[in-house]
């Protein structure tokens, strides 16, 4: 059964501050992974998805690498903004589709 | 693009009655949709996919008579909470995915709250 920690459990950082996420998942055969943000009392809002025949991928100020062989990807948020605080989520998933959740990293990013 | 909705957004009920929420994709066809549910201060967790115009498939631990899911479209996925008690009280989350594609889309959820 696939589980998935995501270090730190919660952050807070100043504006600016450029900070990585991580997440460990403990099944390597899995094919892709996806990030997302939750709002508070929200849905899930992707963020990037690193498909089995990538490393990484990048959007705007983030960036999400991905290594299947040691079961860790990080999300790496550059020049953080106070309307990046969010809870983020990894989910890697197999063939199958299925989105298996970590329990979260709760961002607060300060002025 | 790639825009799924969820109604109600929130719902109050009594114990024992039974509640459906809506899942719509309004942009594209899912072949796909999944189906969480997510406690406070919890990870969501997976509950069933289902494919358009056949059953559903629950994990493991998830009712399949008292949460009842129909994906009648390829545009629509219904969940119903047949005799909700308080500890069904939750945040209903769906997702759609399209044929061939590997991105879930998520709606914005359904808080269920059981009195």
């Amino acid at each position: 059964k696939q589980e998935v920690t995501q270090i730190p459990a919660a952050l807070s950082v100043p504006e600016g501050e450029n900070l990585v996420l991580n997440c460990s998942f403990t099944d390597s055969a899995i094919y892709n992974l996806q990030w997302f943000r939750q709002d508070p009392g929200k849905g899930l809002t992707s963020l990037l998805l690193i498909q089995s025949s990538q490393r990484e991928q990048t959007s705007g100020r983030l960036n999400a690498s991905l290594d299947k062989s040691s079961g860790r990807s990080t999300l790496y948020i550059a020049a953080s903004q106070p309307g990046d605080s969010a809870t983020y989520l990894c989910a890697p998933f197999g063939t199958a589709s299925k989105l298996t959740f970590g329990t979260g990293t709760r961002l607060q990013v300060t002025l | 693009g790639a825009v799924v909705s969820q109604h109600p957004s929130w719902v109050i009920c009594k114990s024992g009655t039974s509640v459906k929420i809506e899942c719509r994709s309004l942009d594209f066809q899912a072949t796909t949709m999944f189906w969480y549910r997510q406690f406070p201060k919890q990870s969501l967790m997976l509950m069933a996919t289902s494919n358009e115009g056949s059953k559903a498939t629950y994990e493991q631990g998830v009712e399949k008579d008292k949460f009842l899911i129909n994906h009648a479209s390829l545009t629509l996925s219904t969940l119903t909470v047949t005799s909700a008690h308080p500890e069904d009280s939750s945040f209903y989350i769906c997702s759609a995915r399209e044929e061939r594609g590997l991105k879930q889309y998520f709606g914005p959820g359904t808080r269920l709250t059981v009195t």
